[in-house]
């Protein structure tokens, strides 16, 4: 069982409010990933890192994202203004170098 | 570009088999592995392939054809609790970042 831990699991935010989630990763696993899955079901990889290091973005992700994982401490994940289609869940994966990738439960974003 | 495809529902029957297949067509491979994933809950590693034939892991077993760009999810013995969705996804070769399928939804019927 994957013990990566996502905060929060839930997350309401209007229009143009900053949305935050954290992220722990499993012990010892220096890669951290973030998706996005939308309401079909439809993955799309945001960033990830190796210990504290962007190791690849995507533009939009640039754009009205900031992530960062700090040494000992969580790694997050927050969009600058939401938009509507933000509305997403948001999974968080860690992985040893070139391991599979366990999954956190999530954090559900519902942008109103 | 990055393309996963996967039949979006398949239903079978309790004690019988189930195979989840998945085509891609992706600028690069570095293997391909397989979750479920439970409604509202985390996707679960299942299985992860990277050379063709058959890998048997009991109740799941994976096949892999790199020329056909094919994979399958085959589980046997079916349980009612194996509905789930099943997800396949494209190990890209740049930091082993995944790309999904949107996901077969498996119902099993008693």
């Amino acid at each position: 069982n994957s013990k990566v831990i996502q905060t929060p699991r839930y997350l309401v935010k209007g229009q143009g409010q900053k949305a935050k989630m954290r992220c722990i990763p499993e012990k010892g696993h220096p890669v951290v990933f973030w998706y996005q899955q939308n309401k079909n079901n439809e993955f799309k990889f945001l960033i990830n890192f190796q210990n504290q290091e962007v190791l690849q973005q995507i533009d939009m992700t640039e754009k009205r994202f900031s992530a960062e994982c700090p040494s000992n401490s969580p790694c997050s994940l927050e969009i600058q203004s939401s938009e509507a289609g933000d509305s997403a869940l948001y999974l968080c994966a860690s992985s040893l170098s070139t391991a599979e990738q366990f999954f956190g439960p999530g954090t559900r974003l519902t942008v109103l | 570009g990055q393309g996963v495809e996967q039949p979006a529902k398949l239903m079978s029957v309790e004690g019988t088999f189930a195979r989840v297949n998945c085509t891609y067509s992706t600028s690069g491979f570095n293997g391909l592995s397989w979750y479920q994933q439970r409604e509202g809950q985390a996707p679960v590693f299942l299985s992860y392939v990277v050379l063709d034939g058959l890998k048997d892991s009991g109740h799941f077993s994976t096949f892999l054809s790199r020329s056909n760009g094919y994979s399958y999810l085959l589980l046997t013995e079916l349980q009612i609790k194996d509905s789930a969705s099943y997800l396949c996804a494209v190990r890209a070769p740049n930091y082993n970042v995944l790309y999904f399928g949107s996901g077969t939804k498996l119902t099993v019927e008693p």
